[in-house]
């Protein structure tokens, strides 16, 4: 069956644009996790999403960063005036329990 | 609250020889652990899991790990590696009491000399 996919694969945008990135899990999981790993660096917990209830938004890094799931399936995460530290690879990962499937990443640069 | 550590950030073996790379973690309340790893230029897969029954647990690729509760302890072992287990490898902790959020640790990379 499909797994976790994530659009686009790469993405190079300049210093203050804003960039969506797109998460589409394993139907049928509740739950959605998105992360951040930084060159050399482990993961980095940024929003989990679990069925309807409110997403636990205690990782996000500051206000620039949001992501919003549409419908319980598709997620995507907004990062606004792009800093050059927001470079690294955003991971999704999504479950049903405590197994996580991840996806293969967006790997942002910021230039 | 939980949290892992994984004390080597780097993992250097000979190829055939065997490995162990460590987790530790700490809870208030009794876990589940995992190890997951990661290829180059992938997305992180599963390796093995504790969730209750048998302290040994053993994963693909011929990884095993072994539940220590009083130690705090859940490390990884392979009696043989070969240069395809080069990858970084991720220890991860959930609280029975969670919600099903996994704590991470920092990753150690397990670096395959032939």
């Amino acid at each position: 069956g499909a797994g976790v996919s994530q659009s686009p694969s790469n993405k190079v945008t300049e210093k203050g644009k804003d960039v969506e990135l797109r998460c589409d899990p394993i139907s049928g999981h509740t739950a959605l996790y998105w992360y951040r790993q930084s060159l050399g660096q482990g993961l980095e917990f940024l929003i989990y999403f679990q069925g309807n209830s409110a997403p636990d938004k205690s990782g996000l890094p500051s206000d620039r960063f949001s992501a919003e799931r549409t419908g319980g399936s598709v997620s995507t995460l907004t990062i606004q005036r792009t800093q050059q530290e927001d470079s690294a690879v955003y991971l999704c990962a999504s479950s049903w329990s405590y197994e996580q499937y991840f996806g293969p990443g967006t790997r942002l640069t910021v230039t | 609250a939980q949290s892992v550590t994984q004390l080597d950030s780097q993992v250097p073996v000979f190829e055939e020889a065997p490995v162990e790379l460590r987790c530790n973690y700490s809870s208030s309340v009794s876990v589940y652990l995992f190890w997951y790893v990661q290829y180059p230029n992938q997305g992180l897969q599963l390796l093995l899991k504790y969730l209750s029954g048998s302290t040994l647990v053993k994963g693909i690729n011929g990884f095993e790990a072994e539940f220590n509760k009083s130690q705090t302890s859940f490390h990884l072992r392979k009696p043989s590696v070969h240069i395809s287990d080069t990858a970084e490898y991720f220890c991860a902790v959930s609280g029975m009491d969670s919600n099903y959020q996994l704590i991470w640790g920092a990753g150690t990379k397990l670096i395959i000399k032939p």
